[in-house]
């Protein structure tokens, strides 16, 4: 069984640029995350996807960020424009395959390592 | 605002060893999970305790959870080099949805 997705693995841009991070999640996975980790630190939610619905995007900064889920898969996030304290790992985790479930674990992508210079 | 605090920051022992890191959290929870990250990739999911659970165990990995002290222990028993990694805990932000807050997390370092 194929993990969760993500792309590109790392990505350089100059401020004031944007970018964009692509998430395929785990096949039948109804909820999706995107994290955004900073160096030294824990993951820190910045939307969470109940299929093509983002039921928490309290923590996303939109001024900058937007999110898509759409059909409920495959999701992007977008960076625009990108400064330099956006220089993070983002992370695009999966679960809930039997529904939703304060109990499920998640599943990590490898991550995309965005460095603005 | 940081629900669960790893402790130590840093860890180094020798293959052999047993690692103990602990975990402490601010309200009231039904579950807490630890999870495993190495250099350069995602996290891996490695237990979950309920809690009406006081210990689990998986493996080399024994997770205890004290509910009235509000803090966990994660204990890595025999460790070996593979286990150098930074591992951490993962609390729910409320007891009805899925929305975890993550510790900064234990940098173990297995040296040979």
């Amino acid at each position: 069984e194929a993990g969760v997705v993500q792309s590109p693995r790392y990505k350089i841009i100059e401020k004031k640029q944007p970018v964009a991070f692509w998430c395929n999640p785990i096949s039948g996975h109804n909820t999706l995350y995107w994290y955004r980790q900073n160096l030294g630190q824990g993951p820190e939610l910045l939307i969470r996807y109940e299929n093509e619905e983002a039921v928490d995007d309290s923590q996303l900064p939109k001024d900058r960020f937007s999110a898509e889920r759409l059909k409920g898969v495959d999701s992007t996030l977008k960076i625009q424009p990108a400064e330099l304290g956006d220089s993070a790992v983002y992370l695009c985790a999966s679960s809930s395959l039997w529904g939703a479930s304060p109990y499920n674990e998640q599943f990590f992508g490898p991550g995309t390592r965005l460095t603005v210079l | 605002s940081q629900q669960g605090e790893e402790d130590p920051q840093a860890l180094s022992i020798q293959e052999g060893e047993n690692a103990t890191m602990n975990c402490s959290y601010k309200t009231s929870i039904n579950n807490l999970q630890w999870y495993r990250q190495n250099s350069g990739r995602g996290l891996v999911h490695l237990i979950l305790i309920r809690s009406n659970e006081r210990e689990k165990h998986s493996g080399r990995l024994r997770v205890t959870l004290d509910t009235s002290k509000k803090s966990s222990s994660l204990l890595i028993t025999a460790s070996r080099a593979a286990d150098t990694a930074s591992y951490f805990c993962a609390t729910p932000r409320d007891n009805y949805g899925q929305n975890f807050v993550f510790g900064p997390g234990t940098r173990l370092s297995v040296l040979p």
